[in-house]
């Protein structure tokens, strides 16, 4: 049982470019979920979706940014015209839908860190 | 809205004592799950334990054990044994229903020594 798959691990760029991050959850988790951690605080929320559909995108979700998962598999979410801002560790995490939480935690990746210069 | 609070910013612990980690919680929601992960240095959140509303028993996972305390709305997480790998960030979160957001608290550093 492979875990929740992230990439790249960091990445560098200059303000103003657009930058694309990929998220491969565990194989047969419908759910996938994207949150931004600055430092020092917990992970915010960004947005989910089951399968191919976005079911849910928090305020924090400019314009700027946008998500994918095209065939409800693998997610990229991508960030338009960075600014300083947006420097954060970006966390993907997976889950199997369900009536209950008891056995369908979210499993988070390791994490793409940002860094805006 | 919900709301997650962590007050302690860290805590300190000797190996092989016991460490509890606060966490309080505000909902209006009548069914809810409450999770602790643990986050080290590496970064990576590593899910440590869950509780639901409904449950009955304090929920238990090897050294880790949740003290849940509803009317109180309190959902502490409770370390027996301390080693030196538990020295990382540990954080609380709920959500409201199976598979949605999970909202998170601040967190509290943990640092374990021998």
């Amino acid at each position: 049982d492979t875990g929740v798959s992230q990439d790249p691990r960091h990445k560098i760029t200059k303000r103003g470019q657009n930058v694309t991050f990929r998220c491969d959850p565990i194989s047969e988790h419908n759910r996938l979920y994207w949150y931004r951690q600055t430092l020092g605080q917990g992970p915010e929320f960004l947005t989910y979706f089951q399968n191919e559909a976005q079911l849910e995108k928090s305020r924090l979700l400019s314009d700027r940014f946008s998500a994918e998962r095209p065939k409800g598999s693998f997610s990229t979410l991508e960030i338009q015209r960075t600014e300083q801002g947006d420097s954060a560790m970006y966390l993907c995490a997976s889950s199997l839908a369900g009536a209950s939480f008891s056995n369908q935690p979210q499993h988070f990746g390791d994490g793409t860190r940002l860094s805006i210069l | 809205a919900q709301k997650i609070t962590q007050t302690q910013p860290g805590m300190f612990v000797q190996e092989k004592e016991a460490v509890t980690l606060d966490c309080t919680y505000d909902t209006s929601d009548q069914s809810y799950g409450l999770f602790w992960y643990k986050q080290p240095s590496s970064g990576e959140m590593i899910f440590l334990i869950y509780q639901g509303s409904y449950d009955e028993q304090n929920a238990t996972e090897g050294r880790y054990s949740l003290n849940f305390q509803k009317a109180r709305k309190s959902a502490n997480l409770v370390i027996s044994a301390s080693q030196l790998g538990d020295s990382a960030m540990y954080f609380c979160a709920m959500g409201a229903q199976a598979g949605t957001a999970l909202i998170f608290g601040k967190g509290t550093t943990l640092s374990v020594s021998s």
